[in-house]
């Protein structure tokens, strides 16, 4: 079963805005990730936030974790054309699963 | 490099034949994965091999049998495919054995069971 949900399922942003997106997880957890995912690609590894962490940036990612409301937030600022992609977060169940979200679709318009 | 290396890219299959999906990593990586993405569900975990001669059963095992060959190659059968098989098949490394911290994906084969 899914341990984590993004919202919304797709978002559409003119290009130079931000995108946000969310997870929510059920149970608690080591990590979290996420990950990019580019049309008939496989999914890229963009940041990882531990427990004990409630913000990390990366580049123009920004990820937020409220652990007390089993959640994330991933922010993309200045959105460009290739940021267009599924986004997917994936928290860690027990020694070997990493649970994935059903992803959220982003397309920036030029 | 090349990554994470999956073959066949795409494949079509009768109800009922067989196949391997094969899967091969060069970055000396200790765990590797099988998932399928469905829409809609996102990513499951069919099959985990946190090392050479080991495997575990993931989420959605039923229907598949796997194969660590040696430490680069990870192999995925279907014995008798059936139309419910029918989805995109992701194998992912990661150079931990444990929690995975960072995941490498090949580029994925799409099997249509008809």
């Amino acid at each position: 079963s899914q341990q984590g949900e993004e919202d919304p399922q797709a978002l559409s942003i003119q290009e130079g805005e931000n995108a946000t997106m969310n997870c929510s997880y059920k149970t608690s957890i080591n990590n979290l990730q996420w990950y990019r995912q580019n049309s008939g690609r496989g999914l890229v590894h963009l940041i990882l936030i531990r427990s004990n962490e409630r913000e990390k940036h990366s580049g123009r990612l920004r990820v937020t974790l409220d652990t007390s409301k089993k959640s994330s937030s991933l922010l993309i600022t200045a959105s460009r054309a290739a940021d267009t992609a599924s986004y997917f977060c994936a928290t860690d169940r027990d020694d070997y699963k990493l649970s994935f979200g059903a992803g959220t679709t982003v397309t920036v318009r030029a | 490099n090349a990554g994470v290396t999956q073959t066949p890219k795409f494949q079509v299959l009768k109800t009922g034949q067989s196949m391997t999906l094969q899967c091969a990593q060069d970055m000396n990586h200790n765990s590797m994965y099988w998932y399928r993405q469905d829409p809609g569900m996102g990513l499951r975990l069919i099959y985990y091999s946190a090392s050479e001669g080991t495997t575990d059963k993931g989420e959605v095992p039923n229907g598949y049998n796997v194969s660590r060959l040696n430490k680069r190659e990870f192999s995925l059968r279907l014995e008798s495919a059936a139309p419910s098989q029918t989805s995109v098949y992701f194998c992912a490394s990661s150079d931990l054995t444990g929690v995975p911290e960072k995941l490498f994906f090949g580029s994925g084969t799409q099997l249509s069971v008809l």
